[in-house]
């Protein structure tokens, strides 16, 4: 069955403290993995878009990876306006399957 | 470029009207669009997928007839919401698929908050 799941559920973070965000998938075929950003009350958006295992694509504070399985959303020395829901999208070519989203937080 | 607007924003009816709510891609043509709805602190569950020309497809759940979809041009879709009821009131978002470059990509619009007295 092909889904996405992302992990985790919320993160809370210090202002400059970096770390990741996880979207793993098991599709039948990947035509594109997508990331997006959603603020309250508005709607998601599009950040990166990601094709192959090993290519990368950054923009300002974030950077994303994807190999075979999975991919991850980098986050170096968030600011507070980092902070959103972190969506991940895969494109079999059919269907596009969304991840449940990541909350992040980041505390001054 | 690979934008997505939507209107209203938001709107407030009473129970019983129709509701409709517009999503234009404003620089890309679009052969498909999505409508999704979003409750609080919750994902995007989507509703139906209309493409230009044809009857769009509705997920298993969603009524056909209570929620009402054109995809009239390649640029423009209607979400219809009729006889709205306050179990209706939640925060509609459609996105437009552009397949026209390689990049075959979702861009989502703003969304509506719909609110039903």
């Amino acid at each position: 069955e092909d889904q996405v799941t992302q992990s985790p559920e919320a993160l809370r973070l210090q202002e400059g403290e970096s770390s990741s965000l996880n979207c793993s998938y098991t599709v039948s075929g990947l035509r594109g993995l997508f990331w997006y950003r959603q603020d309250p009350g508005k709607g998601p958006e599009f950040l990166f878009t990601l094709y192959s295992a090993g290519e990368e694509k950054e923009k300002e504070r974030l950077k994303a990876t994807l190999t075979k399985k999975e991919s991850f959303l980098h986050i170096t020395a968030p600011k507070p306006e980092d902070s959103a829901t972190y969506l991940c999208a895969v494109n079999t070519g059919n269907q596009f399957y969304f991840g449940t989203g990541t909350s992040l937080t980041v505390i001054p | 470029g690979a934008v997505v607007s939507q209107h209203p924003s938001w709107v407030i009816c009473k129970s019983g009207t129709s509701v409709k709510i517009e999503c234009r891609s404003l620089d890309f043509q679009a052969t498909t669009m999505f409508w999704y709805r979003q409750f609080p602190k919750q994902s995007l569950m989507l509703m139906a997928t209309s493409n230009e020309g044809s009857k769009a497809t509705y997920e298993q759940g969603v009524e056909k007839d209570k929620f009402l979809i054109n995809h009239a041009s390649l640029t423009l879709s209607t979400l219809t919401v009729t006889s709205a009821h306050p179990e209706d009131s939640s925060f509609y978002i459609c996105s437009a698929r552009d397949s026209g470059r390689a990049t075959d990509t979702q861009y989502f619009g703003p969304g509506t908050r719909l609110t039903v007295l």
